[in-house]
């Protein structure tokens, strides 16, 4: 079974904070992307990565950046935590287009509060 | 544009019956590929349903199935014989094949279902 895991499940940071989410997949997927989550909003992409040291900004990066060093791990960094920040945070992974339906594996979430 | 729509925020249905979630969609490309996601309140993301733009038959998975039409750009799905553990948000999800690996995610719709 595909495994997507994140580093925290419940997060509290005060302002200013700079922020590590941590996303780690099993599965050798090339692709891996991170959401944010706020209710009536559905899902919006903040960046997502192809492959490893590449990645491509999606609908809401601004406060955000990520790092990929290695394939099976994609982290997203706040540089300095705002109150606005405060969502769930929703990594997933998925293998290249084309490869089957290739759907998006999701990890458990993380619920960051910003204070 | 919204590249996917889910225009029922929330839906009620009673047990034992069936219902359907609407999903529209936007793109030129003429590869894609449709899928459906579960919510429960514990959050994590849980894949249903997949539909190719290929795919000649409607998808069907145990007591879900896809009503895929192609022409009218709509992929609602379809819940047979409700049961209260599918009281979860769900959500319709497209990839364009030919533009990258970016996952598109509609509102979300929240069903409730009533014993």
């Amino acid at each position: 079974d595909v495994k997507v895991t994140q580093s925290s499940r419940y997060l509290v940071k005060r302002t200013g904070e700079k922020v590590f989410l941590e996303c780690v997949q099993d599965m050798d997927h090339e692709n891996m992307f991170w959401y944010r989550q706020d209710p009536g909003l559905g899902l919006r992409l903040i960046y997502f990565s192809y492959d490893v040291k590449m990645k491509e900004k999606g609908d809401i990066p601004e406060g955000y950046s990520v790092s990929r060093e290695k394939k099976e791990r994609f982290s997203l960094i706040l540089e300095s935590a705002s109150t606005n920040q405060t969502s769930m945070y929703l990594c997933a992974s998925s293998p290249t287009a084309g490869q089957g339906k290739s759907e998006q594996y999701f990890g458990p979430g993380t619920r960051l509060t910003v204070t | 544009a919204q590249k996917i729509t889910q225009t029922q925020p929330g839906m009620f249905v009673q047990e034992k019956e069936a219902v359907t979630l609407d999903c529209t969609y936007d793109t030129s490309d003429p590869s894609y590929g449709l899928f459906w996601y579960k919510q429960p309140s514990s959050g994590e993301m849980i894949f249903l349903i997949y539909q190719g733009s290929y795919d000649q038959q409607n998808a069907t998975e145990g007591r879900y199935s896809l009503n895929f039409q192609k022409a009218r750009k709509s992929a609602n799905l379809v819940i047979s014989a409700s049961q209260l553990g599918d009281s979860a948000m769900y959500f319709c999800a497209m990839r364009e094949d030919n533009t990258g690996n970016q996952f598109y995610f509609g509102t979300g719709t929240s069903l409730t279902v009533i014993p």
